[in-house]
């Protein structure tokens, strides 16, 4: 089976940094996604990693250690837009999410 | 906009009634899903169609009924829902299994 772990909720101040920890157990692994999603709308895509290490997209950078189960996202120069809910999904041949980190990010 | 496109947004169905939603994707992909989305628990993988092929059925109850007549177009067909099944329904699509997935923006269901 699967099992995804994020925390569930993290605050902070505009302009700060923010890494949301995403710890996984799952049967197969073929990369690992990031997921915005904003009250009421879609999930939107931000970032996948399938090697280990850190893929950087501008404010959003993303780790993987596989041999750890472990992935951050980090969200650096926090700004109001950037609260949001933080999914971090495992593929497996299949989508699997972990049950989202709301961020609310104060001024 | 990503895309991919879900009708209805909202719809309050008694547990007696029949509906369905649709889904529409005009990205050329091959990959359709449907998502439950409940209340402060992860997104829950419901149906695969892979080229217009169920390819997984999540262990869903037979209330919830998908059909895929093209590899644009996926509906979820409801019939005698239960008030637990109230929650947001994600279709989502993407070129192959291995690549990011494009989501809709929901159909919110209400069971009453």
């Amino acid at each position: 089976g699967q099992n995804i772990d994020q925390p569930t909720e993290m605050t902070a101040t505009e302009g700060a940094i923010v890494q949301i920890n995403c710890t996984y157990q799952t049967s197969g692994f073929n990369g690992l996604f990031w997921y915005q999603q904003h009250a009421g709308e879609a999930p939107t895509f931000l970032s996948y990693n399938v090697l280990d290490g850190l893929e950087e997209k501008g404010r959003f950078s993303s780790f993987l250690s596989r041999s750890k189960g472990y992935s951050y996202l980090l969200l650096k120069e926090l700004q109001m837009k950037d609260s949001a809910s933080y999914l971090c999904a495992v593929n497996d041949y299949k989508l699997s999410f972990g049950a989202g980190t709301t961020v609310t990010v104060r001024a | 906009e990503t895309g991919v496109t879900q009708t209805p947004r909202h719809l309050v169905m008694g547990m007696t009634n029949k509906k369905s939603l649709k889904c529409e994707q005009h990205l050329g992909h091959n990959a359709m899903y449907w998502y439950k989305q409940s209340a402060k628990k992860p997104l829950e993988l419901m149906f695969v169609y892979n080229f217009k092929e169920q390819t997984e059925n999540n262990s869903v109850p037979s209330r919830f009924s998908p059909e895929c007549p093209n590899s644009s177009h996926l509906f979820l067909h409801l019939h005698t829902l239960q008030p637990e099944d109230s929650a947001l329904y994600l279709c989502a699509s993407s070129h192959g299994r291995n690549t990011e997935a494009f989501f809709g923006q929901g159909t919110r269901l209400t069971v009453v």
